[in-house]
Order: structure tokens, then sequence, then C-alpha cells
């Protein structure tokens, strides 16, 4: 099956511009998520969408962050303005969703490379 | 909320000596551990895990224990080799909530 696609691959960008990055997950993944990786750090989740709902998003800074995910499919997140701290691997993921830890597995794309200069 | 922690940050073992990662967490509700590894320029892949029912778990030079009672589980991986070199992370996930995960530890397998 194919993975979860992320594009762009790295992103350059000067403090206060704005970004997107797009995610497509695996076919028939119901859940979506996005994490914020910085440098040494483990994945930190910004928002998870089940089908084209938000299910929790209380980590996103919903002052510079947004994401949407249209038709339960694909999803994009977007960061506006930009700031240095946002340097970071954006991480898309999926997952089938459903309870019970036989729907827990996820699936990473490779990840969006930010640097704000 | 959960907290996982991950000990060591780095680690650095002869090939085909064994490496052993270690995790604690917070939350007794969790009941699910992944361990996942990242290769340079790559997202996480899950490589094993384990369900709070089960103590032990493997898969061919993979194996993770899980202690409930002290609420640490652990990674073992033998006879390394050097495509085991990647940074490793733990994860816990309590019922009903979001995976949280341990800040990694950086695995390099000396030839």
């Amino acid at each position: 099956e194919a993975g979860v696609a992320q594009s762009p691959r790295y992103k350059i960008i000067e403090k206060r511009q704005s970004v997107a990055f797009w995610c497509n997950p695996i076919s028939g993944h119901a859940t979506l998520y996005w994490y914020q990786q910085i440098l040494g750090q483990g994945p930190k989740l910004l928002i998870q969408f089940q089908n084209n709902g938000v299910v929790d998003d209380s980590q996103l800074p919903k002052d510079r962050f947004s994401a949407e995910r249209l038709k339960g499919v694909d999803s994009t997140l977007k960061i506006q303005p930009a700031k240095l701290e946002d340097s970071a691997v954006y991480l898309c993921a999926s997952s089938l969703g459903g309870i019970g830890p036989a729907n827990y597995g996820y699936t990473f794309g490779s990840g969006t490379r930010l640097t704000v200069v | 909320g959960e907290n996982v922690e991950q000990h060591p940050s780095t680690l650095s073992v002869q090939e085909g000596d064994s490496a052993v990662i270690k995790c604690t967490y917070s939350d007794s509700a969790s009941n699910y551990f992944p361990w996942y590894k990242q290769e340079l320029g790559k997202g996480p892949q899950l490589i094993i895990d384990i369900r709070s029912n089960v103590g032990e778990k493997k898969d061919q030079r993979i194996a993770v224990t899980l202690n409930k009672t002290a609420k640490h589980f652990s990674l073992h991986i033998t006879e390394t080799q050097p495509e085991d070199s990647a940074v490793y992370f733990c994860a816990a996930r309590p019922y009903g909530q979001n995976f949280v995960f341990g800040p990694g530890t950086r695995l390099s397998v000396l030839p």
C-alpha cells in the first residue's frame, strides 16, 4: 500500500511569512494527525482529525496555526505568521481509527523540514 | 496527563552487542506501548509494540518488555548491526487518548 505522502520536503522562509504543508494519508485511514518535531525531541501532537472533524487541537497554537481536512482525505497545515521557534519537522500520520489497540498503529510520512530565518 | 521519560539519550554499542533502551510512564491508564525507529530524513516507523495485558513480545532480534507495576518498558536489540543506527522513540497511549512520545535515544552501532 502507498504510504503517507507529504509535501514539500523542505521549506525555508523568513519570520512573519506564511507557509502551508500538505498531507495525503493512507487510503481508508479515517484518522489523521499533525505532529511537530523539534530537533532532538520526540514528536508533539498538534491536531487530530477523525474524517473531516477535529478531535483534539488542544496543543495547536491557534493564533498562528490552522489546519483543515476537507472531504476527510487530504489535509493542510498552515502557519501565519511564522516565528523562529516554529523551525521543526512537521510530520503527518494516519491510522485506521476506531476503538482498541488493533486500530492504534500509526503510519508516519517523511515530514516537512521547516526552517524559519 | 501522561509523561514519558526515556534513557539513555545516546547509546553507542559495538556491532554484534546488545542494546537496551528504557522508558517510564506516569499514567497507569496507559494500555499500549509502541516503539518507533527514525532514520535520518525519514518519519518514525513502528518496529514493535506491546499491550498492557502482555509482559514480553519478541520479533526476531527485537524484544520489548513491560512492567506495569513499575510503569516501565524496555526495548532490547540483540546482535546489533550498522543498519540499526537510528533514533528510537518509545510512546505510551492512555485509553481514549493520544500517544505521548519519549524524547528519543540516538543509537550508534560501531563497526
